[in-house]
Order: C-alpha cells, then structure tokens, then sequence
C-alpha cells in the first residue's frame, strides 16, 4: 500500500536561513506523482512543488525545492530563506495513477511536519 | 479569479444528526473531491465526483454520501453523525482533463464539530 511518512513533528529555523523537511514514500508502482502542500492555521492547503518519478531533474519552484533521492524513496522539500510567513503546517503527498489513471484526485497525505520561523 | 468556496466554515451537531457541507470549485475546474482532516493528522480521501458521478472512494463508511451538480458544484452529506466524524472538512477541485502533474486546489474547510 502507498504511505507517506514524514518523521519531523515540529521543526524550528531562523529568519532568512534554509531548512529541509523530510518526507519517505512507500509504493510499489514505478510511475507516482509527489506533492507537497503548505496550510497556515486558515485551514487552507496551498500547493508549493511537485516532482514525478519520472522526472530527470529535482523540481525547483522560487524559494522551494526538492530533493528527490528515487532510490532511497525520499522527497525532502528544501526553503531557502525562510521568511515569518513560512510559519505553517507543511504537508507530503503522492498520487498513484493506479488509482483511476491519471484523472485521479486522491492523494496519500503525510502526518505533516510544523514549521516555525523565529525573526 | 475565485478559489475554491466552500460553506459553512464552521458548524457544531449532534450525534446521530445529519449534516451537509457544500462546495463550489475554482473557475475552470469539473471534478471535485473530498477529504477529511482529523486533528493533527493529513488529509483522507473520502471521494471523487466528476460529471456527477461518484467516480472513486476512499475508505469510509457509506454515511458519507455526495452529489455533484450540472455548475460542478458539490454537496457531502454525513449522516447519524459519530463523535469521530468531528473533523476539518476539505475540498479539492481539478479539471478532470489535466495534465497528470497538475495539482489539487484546495478551499479552507468545513471545521464540523460533533457533540
């Protein structure tokens, strides 16, 4: 069965430093799709970066970027230049075309990981 | 350009009631899902609905209903609400022909309080 894991509970970082949140996948299936997502206490889920399996390169979108390790299943996002607006829960995800091809909408969410920014 | 909508942003039941959750997806979008967000943990998928038809689900029990409209609006119905059922209620809308890569928008949820 698909899993997300995401080991890191909380973390803390300085303004203006880098941090790394971690995030292991589990699946059998060689073509997968990798989210991650932020929600601030709103409730809102915003979509930050994605990365397929397929994918040569580590996806890069502004501060975000991940570091895709394929063979060790891993997917840690990377923000560079933390900021007090980063201050949120921040959510790993996989979509499995197995699931109803590529139309699916189901995602396999982690447990998240709580990022406070302190200035 | 208007996100995903989705109303009430907070309603508090019963046990054993009945409640309904509405949704209406960003512009440009046909396909709705649903998922709740027990406290502290990720998202469930609960189901997909796409030319109102429930087109995949998740593991819940069949008190979870829904209903897509010909707007592509949507409705989840829980019905003889569970203390378990308290929960943050999310829902997602795509357009059901793109791409693979193309991610979920999310509106702010439904907090539904069980009581």
């Amino acid at each position: 069965a698909q899993k997300i894991t995401q080991t890191q509970p909380g973390m803390f970082v300085q303004e203006k430093e880098a941090v790394t949140l971690d995030c292991t996948y589990d699946t059998s299936d060689p073509s997968y799709g990798l989210f991650w997502y932020k929600q601030p206490s709103s409730g809102e889920m915003i979509f930050l970066i994605y990365q397929g399996s397929y994918d040569q390169q580590n996806a890069t979108e502004g501060r975000y970027s991940l570091n895709f390790q394929k063979a060790r299943k891993s997917a840690n996002l990377v923000i560079s230049a933390s900021q007090l607006g980063d201050s949120a829960m921040y959510f790993c995800a996989m979509r499995d075309p197995r699931d109803y091809g590529g139309a699916t909408n189901k995602l396999i969410f982690g447990t998240g990981t709580l990022l406070a920014v302190q200035p | 350009d208007a996100g995903v909508t989705q109303s009430p942003t907070h309603l508090i039941k019963t046990r054993g009631q009945q409640v309904t959750l509405r949704c209406s997806p960003k512009s440009g979008h046909d396909t709705v899902s649903w998922y709740q967000q027990a406290l502290g943990q990720g998202p469930q998928f609960i189901f997909q609905y796409y030319e109102e038809e429930e087109r995949q689900r998740g593991n819940f029990p069949d008190r979870f209903s829904g209903h897509q409209f010909p707007n592509y609006s949507s409705e989840l119905n829980v019905n003889a609400l569970l203390l378990g059922d308290s929960a943050l209620y999310l829902c997602a809308s795509r357009a059901g022909q793109s791409s693979y890569n193309s991610p979920l928008h999310f509106g702010n949820g439904t907090r539904l309080t069980v009581t």
